[in-house]
């Protein structure tokens, strides 16, 4: 366990649904990201939040909408979502925005979309 | 833009023997972190060494070792005394100094037979 949790573990919608994944980190981190990963590509970085203020969109679509209430949770909301949107969807934390920072990952939610 | 290659898609490697994961970085800048994940099957990332570009020693961590060839744009991972646990995918990372991004490889998938 490295801190961090994620909830759902596993997720199925369909294309007009709406569902919100959730992350949770215990370690008193103040940055937080998402990241998606799908099968043999590259780790995306999708979001990045340092106390509580969004630092970084890589380029993500207006259905993936990012929450970051405080801290400690950040809550990715899904709307209108594409069969290519399915994936592993990953969090992570870290104590700071440094480069040398180590990012703590979650276990992830694994979406699928219909 | 920064780029991660590993070039092994699938290593294997007997128990008690060693094994070496290829990863080679593309960029123009000097300072710079590299790093080593580990993601078992049960999916959590989890950080197995870190290397600082301005440091000339290799990285260490008990089994775990690299070979930072900066001048090559090479940073490979050396397991030694291999244990069934270590089966996992291994990610190569690159962080510059200036940017909040982590950027990944395509991933190794290890395999480690008794």
């Amino acid at each position: 366990e490295t801190g961090v949790t994620q909830t759902p573990r596993h997720l199925v919608m369909g294309m007009t649904n709406k569902k919100s994944l959730k992350c949770e980190q215990h370690l008193g981190h103040n940055a937080m990201y998402w990241y998606k990963q799908s099968a043999k590509k590259p780790l995306e970085l999708m979001f990045v939040y340092n106390f509580k203020e969004q630092t970084e969109n890589n380029s993500v679509p207006s259905r993936f909408s990012p929450e970051c209430p405080n801290s400690s949770h950040l809550f990715l909301h899904l709307h209108t979502l594409q069969p290519e949107d399915s994936a592993l969807y990953l969090c992570a934390s870290s104590q700071g925005q440094g480069p040398e920072e180590t990012q703590y990952f979650g276990p992830g939610t694994r979406l699928l979309v219909l | 833009a920064q780029t991660v290659t590993q070039s092994q898609p699938e290593m294997s490697v007997q128990e008690a023997e060693t094994v070496t994961l290829s990863c080679t970085y593309d960029t123009s800048e000097s300072d710079y972190y590299l790093f080593w994940y580990k993601q078992p099957p049960s999916r959590q990332m989890i950080l197995v060494i870190r290397q600082e570009a301005y440091k000339q020693q290799n990285a260490t961590e008990n089994r775990f070792s690299v070979n930072f060839q900066k001048a090559a744009k090479s940073f490979s991972l050396k397991i030694s005394d291999s244990q069934l646990g270590d089966a996992a995918m291994y990610f190569c990372a690159y962080r510059s100094a200036n940017t909040d991004k982590l950027i990944f490889g395509t991933g190794t998938r290890l395999q480690v037979f008794p």
